[in-house]
């Protein structure tokens, strides 16, 4: 399997702030990494896919880069409603796999 | 717009046969997609279990070792999901979501049930 971690596992900020959480993949992915953002008691929602593409009606405050083996998500400008825990996905592999997640809370 | 809805018994003994249905609306079963399941533990966090086509072929994740079986019924939009042999680790939230396109990414998903295995 492919290994995914992610960094920090959790993190605490303000509203506006920029905040930035990183994807690892244990093997080169290529492109096919995901983002998903998760809030309590719900499903996770699709929010970038192959690497740095934004998700129909995702906003433009979210935005994601890298290839290979190195993944980054950011969030330009944290809004009250993006406290949340995120998850990178590979796709690359037939078994798709999920990282550990990170969790943003309130400073 | 697509919606996914996971159905079945909240609760399961040890040893027994885990069964969940995902009622898909607002799109074809048959259409050129991949559907899937995947769990949520705390301790393991988000699991892929596996793929059905609506040609029935399949994909499954090996450390599930041969537990689990996919089907679909066209006539009824719906998919299911069995998983035999249960234990106390297999107890998670399990969603059912569509997969789409090519790199390909969980775009849809069920809202979730709770499965509990205890005797």
């Amino acid at each position: 399997d492919i290994q995914m971690t992610q960094s920090p596992s959790s993190l605490s900020a303000s509203v506006g702030d920029r905040v930035t959480i990183t994807c690892r993949a244990s093997q080169d992915i290529s492109d096919y990494l995901n983002w998903y953002q998760q809030k309590p008691g719900k499903a996770p929602k699709l929010l970038i896919f192959a690497a740095s593409n934004l998700q129909s009606g995702v906003p433009s405050r979210f935005g994601g880069s890298g290839s290979g083996t190195d993944f980054t998500l950011t969030i330009s400008s944290l809004q009250p409603e993006d406290f949340a825990t995120y998850y990178c996905q590979q796709s690359y592999s037939m078994s798709s796999t999920f990282g550990p997640g990170t969790k943003v809370d309130l400073k | 717009q697509v919606q996914l809805q996971e159905s079945g018994p909240g609760l399961v003994k040890p040893s027994g046969t885990l069964s969940l249905t995902c009622a898909v609306s607002g799109a074809s079963i048959s259409s050129s997609h991949w559907w899937s399941w995947v769990r949520q533990t705390p301790g393991k966090g988000l699991e892929w279990i596996g793929e059905i086509f609506h040609s029935a072929s399949t994909n499954y994740n090996p450390s599930l070792k041969g537990r689990v079986t996919m089907s679909v019924d066209k006539s009824k939009n719906h998919f299911s999901l069995n998983l035999s042999s249960v234990t106390a680790a297999d107890t998670a939230v399990y969603y059912c979501a569509r997969m789409l396109g090519s790199p390909s990414r969980f775009d849809n998903w069920g809202q979730g049930i709770l499965v509990t295995v205890s005797s």
